[in-house]
């Protein structure tokens, strides 16, 4: 499969928690990557491999995956985590890099 | 400190050809297991991977663009290029250049470009 799948909008109340999934076939093989995008701008890494944030991204963002499916959990959303967030992996074959479709999220 | 800054024309009319520029600083592109991908984001829609090139010159492009796209590196001048030929309004698009690591993480990306395809 050459795809990877996000729900389009995704919503939270102002500090709880929020799960952003991915779905794909190839993600039983490979591990995704997470970047949050907020308008006008480039897009952030806030995750990658088994769950590893770059510096100065904050510890309320984590990763996980199983089965085809990986995610990134907000634990306690903030009104600045507002944005849209993709997953990127490689399709099945290995050979190229995929987008999911993103997710918006709003903090309520 | 690891910059990324693309350029290019605003404007393309379609059929023409559009060749982006990625200049680099902070890294070399002759550092081995880094490299730079471009991608790039219609108004509105979501990110599309286009193509990467690793120091070691491997590439890789987009099946669905592969005729179209050629990716180099002249690490002498710290720039990485993306040719894209016979443009359509439909390759409008904000295009962005990163750096891309061992296990496809981006970790640096340029501002983005909008190119507009249109006569």
């Amino acid at each position: 499969s050459s795809e990877l799948t996000q729900d389009p909008a995704v919503s939270v109340a102002l500090g709880q928690t929020v799960r952003i999934t991915c779905q794909g076939d190839s993600l039983r093989n490979y591990f995704a990557t997470w970047y949050q995008q907020k308008p006008g701008q480039a897009p952030l890494l806030v995750i990658y491999g088994k769950n590893n944030r770059p510096s100065g991204i904050p510890g309320r963002f984590s990763g996980s995956s199983s089965g085809n499916t990986s995610s990134v959990t907000i634990t306690g959303a903030q009104a600045e985590d507002e944005a849209d967030y993709y997953c990127n992996s490689r399709d099945s074959s290995g050979n190229f890099l995929l987008f999911g479709g993103g997710t918006k999220l709003t903090v309520l | 400190q690891v910059t990324l800054k693309e350029s290019g024309p605003v404007l393309v009319k379609p059929t023409e050809t559009l060749t982006l520029t990625c200049t680099v600083s902070g890294f070399s592109l002759s550092n081995d297991r880094m490299g730079v991908t471009w991608i790039r984001q219609p108004p509105g829609k979501a990110l599309e991977w286009l193509a990467h090139i690793f120091s070691n010159d491997e590439r890789s492009y987009t099946t669905s663009l592969k005729s179209r796209l050629t990716i180099s590196k002249d690490a002498s001048k710290s720039q990485v290029v993306l040719i894209m030929t016979n443009l359509d309004p439909v390759d409008t698009a904000t295009y962005f250049c990163a750096r891309i690591l061992p296990g496809d993480r981006l970790d640096y990306w340029g501002q983005g470009t909008l190119v507009t395809v249109s006569s």
